[in-house]
């Protein structure tokens, strides 16, 4: 079974398009993060929801929006594309307890803005 | 400002060889520090942790090197092999709750 999960895995489109990416998680975490990788393979934070809450929103343009319609999933939603939204974006889940803390992360969802 | 610096950006190490990729941090209140491994076209997966109680933790073939005086850690991987080629990030955080700061990656190649 997958513990994280992204739809697309591929997703081209052109500039001034909507579009969304979904992600879920089966493995009963509290937190889920969306990350963008850009072509140098830099890993910038972009949202972290706890409880279907967002705690952290970094300096992101709105066009992002996150949306946690529940625990088990965060979906990215992005409006007005940009040729400079092109990256492979990753979400994350995370135990909120001691112990080993680790950050599961989905397979990623690569995006093409033409 | 970047507060996990990596280095280096880039490592070639022939099979066998040890690869070592260098971390630095300056918040003091870090008190985890993972190593994520990421193959082409995969998401990150975490590879080895430590806390800033001890002062090295082995896994295998992989080694974490902390000193919490320098505000530094390391990876150490032994006899390194084909398969090990991939990106490496460091990362730090304050603990359970807080936001993971990652390093800006390693892209290793190990050559056969």
């Amino acid at each position: 079974d997958t513990a994280v999960s992204q739809t697309p895995k591929y997703l081209v489109t052109q500039m001034g398009n909507d579009k969304s990416i979904k992600c879920e998680q089966n493995l009963g975490h509290d937190t889920m993060y969306w990350y963008k990788q850009d072509s140098k393979k830099f890993l910038k934070i972009m949202f972290s929801y706890n409880n279907k809450e967002l705690i952290i929103n970094e300096t992101v343009p709105n066009r992002f929006s996150p949306k946690s319609p529940d625990k088990a999933h965060l979906n990215l939603h992005i409006n007005s594309l940009e040729l400079g939204d092109s990256a492979v974006y990753f979400c994350a889940s995370r135990t909120s307890g001691r112990g080993t803390d680790t950050q599961y992360f989905g397979p990623g969802t690569r995006l093409t803005v033409l | 400002q970047q507060q996990v610096k990596q280095s280096p950006q880039s490592l070639i190490v022939q099979k066998g060889g040890i690869s070592i990729i260098n971390c630095a941090y300056e918040n003091t209140a870090f008190d985890y520090f993972p190593w994520y491994q990421q193959f082409p076209g995969k998401g990150p997966a975490l590879l080895i942790a430590i806390r800033p109680d001890v002062s090295e933790k082995k896994e295998g073939r992989f080694t974490i090197s902390f000193n919490k005086s320098a505000k530094q850690f390391s990876l150490h991987i032994m006899d390194s092999q084909p398969g090990d080629s991939a990106t490496y990030f460091c990362a730090a955080s304050k603990g359970p709750g807080n936001q993971f700061y990652f390093g800006t990656g390693t892209s290793l190649t190990v050559i056969p």
